[in-house]
């Protein structure tokens, strides 16, 4: 089945360390996104890649770090820059973005619990 | 601003009624986009409806429809018929052209009683 798989579900670390979080898509979309949820709150974008080799900050990149080698793959490592790491992160794809009024719907993949100590 | 509202942080509604949950949403672009997807506690996100501003009707989706008023900047989603899987997280999102990112309203949680 086609989709979005992040893993793991719940990732522990010790302040101080970098973390990565994976998430791998076959859905066979161009457009890539690494969304942080706080408790309560609503998603705030970090990052987004709209094509392989590319990609921009979002509202809330500071302490973060992404690569896009491979269409399929878009792993988010959060640094020890991060000063408030501890939240739910989730990664979204959808068909690269056109110009015009129609927009794609984005996917989202079921998200990654990173608890920092 | 690129701002999204939701005004209700939480809603209790009897199963079998229906349901609206209020957005508005601030911005200056003449075409645009606005979302609905629900979070149950597991945690993913579910896409629900989409509307956009130059649509002439308002979007349905099974049980879901929303009542879209432009001039108002509001964007809201009625639920119909509410069961008690619609216990969940709801968030309304805009959609930036040309970046084709979304801003997340705050969201609202639902809960339906039987």
């Amino acid at each position: 089945d086609g989709g979005i798989t992040q893993s793991p579900k719940y990732l522990f670390r010790k302040e101080g360390q970098n973390v990565t979080l994976s998430c791998e898509q076959n859905l066979n979309h161009d457009a890539m996104y690494w969304y942080r949820q706080d408790p309560g709150q609503g998603l705030r974008l970090i990052y987004y890649s709209q094509i392989v080799n590319d990609f921009q900050k979002g509202d809330i990149a500071e302490g973060y770090s992404v690569s896009r080698e491979k269409k399929e793959s878009f792993p988010l490592t959060v640094t020890s820059a991060q000063k408030n790491p501890t939240a739910f992160y989730l990664c979204a794809s959808s068909h690269r973005p056109q110009p015009g009024p129609t927009p794609y719907e984005q996917y989202f993949g079921p998200g990654t619990r990173l608890t920092v100590t | 601003a690129q701002k999204i509202t939701q005004t209700q942080p939480g809603m209790f509604v009897q199963e079998k009624e229906a349901v609206t949950l209020d957005c508005t949403y601030d911005t200056s672009d003449p075409s645009y986009g606005l979302f609905w997807y629900k979070q149950p506690s597991s945690g993913e996100m579910i896409f629900l409806i989409y509307q956009g501003s130059y649509d002439q009707q308002n979007a349905t989706e099974g049980r879901y429809s929303l009542n879209f008023q432009k001039a108002r900047k509001s964007a809201n989603l009625v639920i119909s018929a509410s069961q008690l899987g619609d216990s969940a997280m709801y968030f309304c999102a805009r959609l930036i052209q040309g970046a084709q990112k979304l801003v997340f309203g705050q969201g609202t949680r639902l809960t339906i009683n039987p």
